[in-house]
């Protein structure tokens, strides 16, 4: 299928426990943030976005944290399920009319 | 899911030879975009479209162009391609200019394009 897992960093966590995945982004003055999943063989997916004028937003068994002091933003899933394994990645924009830079993933693997 | 379709999924063609990779929606979306996906790298602009017949580059758009007559389809075209562009490429689609605002990118499944 469709993926580029390969040579990215790897969490693995047990089924039932809660998982954090980390990103660090670059540019301060970047005001938007988006968290993507991407399964094996498919494109990446939406999952929860957040503004720079918030430091945390919570979905449906989701939560994003955005430490903006030391660039930081995290994506905690709780209660982690097989079917949360995938490569997770951060998209940032800075300002109008500025693209979506994504960075490299995450992947996470679920044990049952 | 959005109405993304990606053709061909999959493609072995020779340096040198042109590709055309189709992206076809039926979510009536006014922007998409194609990016490329390599391993070591995240997700790379390509060109991108705002509307029939208007496109612009993004950030890795040598060797490639972009053609969109309606609405419903972007097409990326390699006019001859190079064994540097072996690699996924994803269509995506926004009702919104993701550029401008929060607008949500929904993508298609790929297609993996390999230069021999």
């Amino acid at each position: 299928g469709e993926s580029v897992g390969l040579h990215l960093p790897t969490l693995s966590v047990q089924e039932g426990d809660n998982s954090i995945i980390n990103c660090a982004y670059s540019n301060s003055a970047s005001d938007y943030f988006i968290w993507y999943k991407q399964e094996s063989g498919k494109g990446p997916q939406f999952i929860i976005d957040i503004r720079s004028n918030m430091d945390k937003r919570q979905g449906q068994r989701v939560t994003v944290l955005l430490n903006k002091t030391v660039k930081h933003l995290s994506l905690q899933i709780a209660a982690t399920q097989p079917g949360d394994s995938a490569v997770y990645f951060c998209a940032e924009k800075t300002g109008a009319n500025s693209k979506l830079t994504f960075g490299k993933g995450i992947t996470l693997s679920v044990r049952p | 899911d959005a109405g993304i379709t990606q053709s061909p999924r999959h493609k072995v063609t020779e340096t040198g030879t042109p590709v055309t990779l189709r992206c076809h929606q039926t979510e009536n979306h006014r922007y998409m975009y194609w990016y490329r996906q390599d391993p070591g790298h995240g997700l790379r602009l390509i060109h991108y479209s705002y509307g029939v017949k208007d496109t612009d580059k993004g950030e890795v758009s040598d060797g490639y162009s972009v053609s969109r007559s309606k609405t419903e389809d972007f097409l990326l075209t390699l006019e001859s391609a190079t064994s540097s562009q072996t690699s996924v490429y994803f269509c995506a689609i926004s009702e919104r200019n993701s550029m401008a605002s929060t607008g949500e990118l929904f993508f298609g499944e790929g297609s993996r394009l390999t230069v021999l």
